[in-house]
Formats: structure tokens, C-alpha cells, sequence
């Protein structure tokens, strides 16, 4: 069965900095990733997948994902982070046949 | 396009009141989907439709009916809801068949059952 885990519930950063998101996925074939951004009372929004097209994704708001998968890992990254990136994050996956799987969510934190 | 929209956007209920909640895209998307999504938690899956049928329901209770009247419309009928149904509402459609496109999410609808 496939999923997924988001290390670090929480992540805090200062404005400027780099922000790491930690996702890792368990499948036995090769997957779809995802990466979705929540605001406060808002939906989803995908921020960038992985279709094996490319190792390196780019996504929107500078955000970036490299899939490895000799380490099973999807981790989001951004240069240097806004006040605006402040939202909750989820990672996901799926394969043919199955609807998304989410990991818990990390909620990313920015100060001035 | 990537357009879900959602009414409401916010809905009060009793537990006898009997209430829909709506979906529509126009992306083309065959397969739609509801979630629920409780504060500060993953979204979970309650039903999903493919080409107009459902094709998984995750064990749902029948308080919860999900209908399909076309491939652009998605309604969720709810009766009989208990206050730990308040949660966000959520929303999705993706390209056929099920779990091989993106899935683009609507805005939500955050329900409260009195």
C-alpha cells in the first residue's frame, strides 16, 4: 500500500531564508507526487507534481521539488522564503486506480 | 481553466435539516471527488466518481449521499448530520481515469452542524 510521511508537523523560518519540507514515500512502483499549498479557509492548491518527466519540478511561486528515488524522497524547496508562503503544506500521492493519499501536513511559519 | 467553484461557502445546520452541497468545473474532467477535512488534518476521502458513476465510497455513512447529474456537476445531499460532521468540505475533479491526472481543488465549503 502507498504512503506517504511528512517529516516535521511544524517548520519555522525568518524571512529570507531557505524553507525545506521534508516529504518521504513508500510505493512499489513508480508513483505520482504532489505537493498542494492550503491558506487559512481556503482549498488546496497544487504547487507542483512529479510524473517522471523530470527529477527537478519547479512549481509555482518559486517552489522546487527533486525527486530521489533512491532515497524514496520529495522534498519542497524554496531559496528564500516570503511572509506570504506561511500556509500549510501536503504532500501526496497516487497511482492509477486510487484517489490522492496525503501526508499529515507540515505548517510552515515565516517571521520578519 | 483549472476551476472548481463551491456553494456555499459557508453553511449552518440542524441535525434534522436536510441540506446540498454543489460542485461544478468545466475543465472536461470525467472523474470528481468529495473530501472532508477536519481542522489542522490531511483532507480524506469520502466518495469519488468516474465517467458519472461511483466508483469508490470510503465506507461513508448514509447520511452522506453523493449524486452526479452530469459530468460538470457534483452535489453532496445531507440529512441528519451530527455535530462531528463540521468540518470543510472540499471538492476535486481530475482527467480520467481515477488517480492518473492532477486533481484541482474548489474552495470548500465549511460546514457547521448545530
Amino acid at each position: 500500500a502507498q504512503s506517504v510521511t511528512q517529516l516535521g508537523s511544524h517548520v519555522s523560518v525568518s524571512e529570507g531564508a531557505l524553507v525545506l519540507l521534508r516529504c518521504n514515500y513508500s510505493s512499489s512502483v513508480p508513483p505520482y507526487l504532489f505537493w498542494y499549498v492550503q491558506y487559512p479557509n481556503q482549498g488546496l492548491q497544487l504547487l507542483l507534481k512529479y510524473t517522471s518527466a523530470a527529477t527537478l519540478v519547479k512549481g509555482i511561486n518559486g517552489f522546487e521539488a527533486e525527486f530521489k528515488k533512491s532515497e524514496t524522497s520529495f522534498h519542497l524547496t524554496k531559496p528564500s522564503a516570503h511572509m506570504s508562503d506561511a500556509a500549510e503544506y501536503f504532500c501526496a500521492v497516487n497511482q492509477a486506480g486510487t484517489a490522492l493519499i496525503f501526508g499529515k501536513g507540515t505548517t510552515l511559519s515565516v517571521s520578519s | 481553466d483549472t476551476e472548481v467553484t463551491q456553494t456555499p461557502k459557508h453553511l449552518v445546520m440542524g441535525m434534522t435539516n436536510k441540506k446540498s452541497l454543489k460542485c461544478e468545473q468545466h475543465m472536461g474532467h470525467r472523474a470528481m471527488y468529495w473530501y472532508k477535512q477536519k481542522a489542522k488534518k490531511p483532507p480524506e476521502l469520502m466518495f469519488v466518481y468516474s465517467y458519472e458513476k461511483l466508483s469508490i465510497n470510503e465506507s461513508v455513512p448514509s447520511r452522506f449521499s453523493p449524486e452526479c447529474p452530469n459530468s460538470s456537476l457534483l452535489n453532496l445531499h445531507l440529512h441528519a448530520l451530527q455535530p462531528e460532521d463540521s468540518a470543510l468540505y472540499l471538492c476535486a475533479s481530475s482527467q480520467a481515469p481515477v488517480g492518473t491526472d492532477t486533481q484541482y481543488f474548489g474552495p470548500g465549503t465549511r460546514l457547521t452542524v448545530l
